[in-house]
């Protein structure tokens, strides 16, 4: 059971180059999301996914983009990137949406530079 | 108010020394509560889940006060190797993106010298 895993660990991009951040899971989650956590600002929502087919934004969307085709694949697309983008994100998966969450599981992070 | 809040840190305390944190939140309806450790430049990862009044776990007791809207962590007899950030986590109410989806406090980090 790997859990959550996440691709590629670092990641440096010019300002303006696109990529995709990649996330899998094989605990068979419905619920995904992401997020991206900078220096004095926490933890933040960008998009989450209830389920195959549904996705929807979190608190800092603008910028990224998803998609969730499968339960186990839920990546993140960066357009253009900017150096504000530069941070690290999170991947998680859980069982339970709503006010009734249940434990959040996270992947190992990826850390990107936007030059 | 913020959704979570937690107390700012950091704490730095001696060895056997006891704990406690405070994070306080907005949304009334959450169900579901949570403290997370996060060691440097690693994902955070489930210390305590807190589904009722409180929860205990060797040296470690989370409360819950619905009240007053405020989660609590208390450690007992800390170690070094419980040096890291802890984080608050609550199920969000903003219309904002958080609705429904785990929001985090900003975390506080604690030293604990040998």
């Amino acid at each position: 059971n790997a859990g959550v895993t996440q691709t590629p660990k670092f990641q440096v991009l010019k300002t303006g180059q696109s990529m995709t951040l990649q996330c899998a899971q094989d605990m068979n989650h419905e619920y995904m999301s992401w997020y991206r956590q900078d220096p004095g600002m926490g933890l933040r929502l960008i998009h989450y996914s209830v389920g195959a087919g549904i996705t929807d934004q979190g608190e800092v969307p603008n910028g990224y983009n998803v998609s969730r085709s499968t339960t186990e694949d839920f990546p993140l697309r960066l357009l253009s990137a900017a150096p504000s983008q530069t941070s690290v994100y999170f991947c998680a998966s859980s069982y339970g949406t709503g006010m009734y969450q249940e434990t959040q599981y996270f992947g190992p992070g990826t850390r990107l530079l936007v030059l | 108010r913020k959704e979570v809040e937690q107390d700012p840190g950091p704490f730095n305390v001696p060895e056997g020394a006891t704990v406690a944190f405070n994070c306080t939140y907005s949304n009334s309806a959450s169900q579901s509560f949570f403290w997370y450790r996060q060691d440097c430049r690693k994902e955070p990862k489930l210390l305590m889940s807190v589904y009722s009044s409180g929860n205990e776990d060797g040296r470690f007791t989370a409360q819950l006060n619905k009240a007053s809207q405020y989660v609590s962590l208390l450690i007992r007899d800390s170690q070094p190797s419980d040096s890291a950030t802890y984080l608050c986590a609550v199920v969000g109410s903003n219309y904002g993106g958080s609705q429904g989806n785990l929001i985090f406090g900003k975390g506080t980090k604690l030293s604990v010298k040998p």
